[in-house]
């Protein structure tokens, strides 16, 4: 049973330009979570997709958006990079009723902003 | 969301057994307690839930006090192997599957031979 899947795993851009971070959820689970992590910070959230909606955001601003696809798969795009972004990007899968322990995280992204 | 507090570091050795608490005045009556593992350049791993006494699993226990204002994991003879960052995370149980995980800073463990 796979868990959480997240591609690239590495990615260095510059700043001002655009990424696309993609996550495939565990097999069953239909909302997925992003979360930024800045080193030696604990996780953050930014939004949570579930039926291709997003329904939740965190304090994030409007250059951070995402996507669910029908099979519930999800992407993170950044727009207009800055260096403050350069983090862990964190995708988390659960089911629509799940509670905490319901929650299963990917091993991440590693973005580098330069 | 109940905010919570926990020792920045913890050094241990190998075999001992490692306590470590977390505070949370503000929790709430629908709120649980749920710990959290992260290892470096992984996404947190969930380890221990529960609302009141205690819980036992086969990684960790929690201890809860009947004033719920604060929490213990305990790890029984940790190894090498645990060393890693640990959340605390207070959250409410009747709510809906859209919940989001507040994080704070961990507390970082470090067990050396």
């Amino acid at each position: 049973d796979a868990g959480v899947t997240q591609s690239p795993t590495h990615l260095i851009k510059t700043r001002g330009q655009q990424v696309t971070l993609r996550c495939s959820p565990k097999s069953g689970h239909d909302t997925v979570s992003w979360y930024q992590q800045a080193l030696g910070q604990g996780p953050q959230f930014i939004f949570q997709y579930y039926e291709e909606e997003e329904r939740q955001r965190g304090n994030f601003p409007d250059r951070f958006s995402g996507h669910q696809f029908p099979n519930y798969s999800s992407e993170l795009n950044v727009n207009a990079l800055l260096l403050g972004d350069s983090a862990l990007y964190l995708c988390a899968s659960s089911l629509s009723r799940a509670s905490h322990y319901g929650y299963t995280f990917g091993s991440g992204t590693r973005l580098t902003v330069v | 969301l109940a905010k919570t507090t926990q020792p920045i570091s913890m050094d241990s050795y190998e075999g001992q057994e490692v306590n470590i608490t977390c505070s949370h005045n503000n929790i709430a009556t629908n709120d649980y307690i749920t710990w959290y593992q992260q290892f470096p350049s992984q996404g947190p791993r969930f380890i221990i839930q529960g609302y009141k006494t205690k819980v036992t699993n086969e990684v960790a226990s929690l201890f809860i006090p009947a004033d719920r204002k604060s929490s213990t994991l305990s790890l029984p003879r940790v190894s090498l192997s645990d060393t890693a960052v640990y959340y605390c995370l207070v959250g409410d149980i009747a709510g809906t599957g859209f919940q989001k995980l507040v994080f704070g800073t961990g507390t970082r463990l470090l067990v050396s031979p």
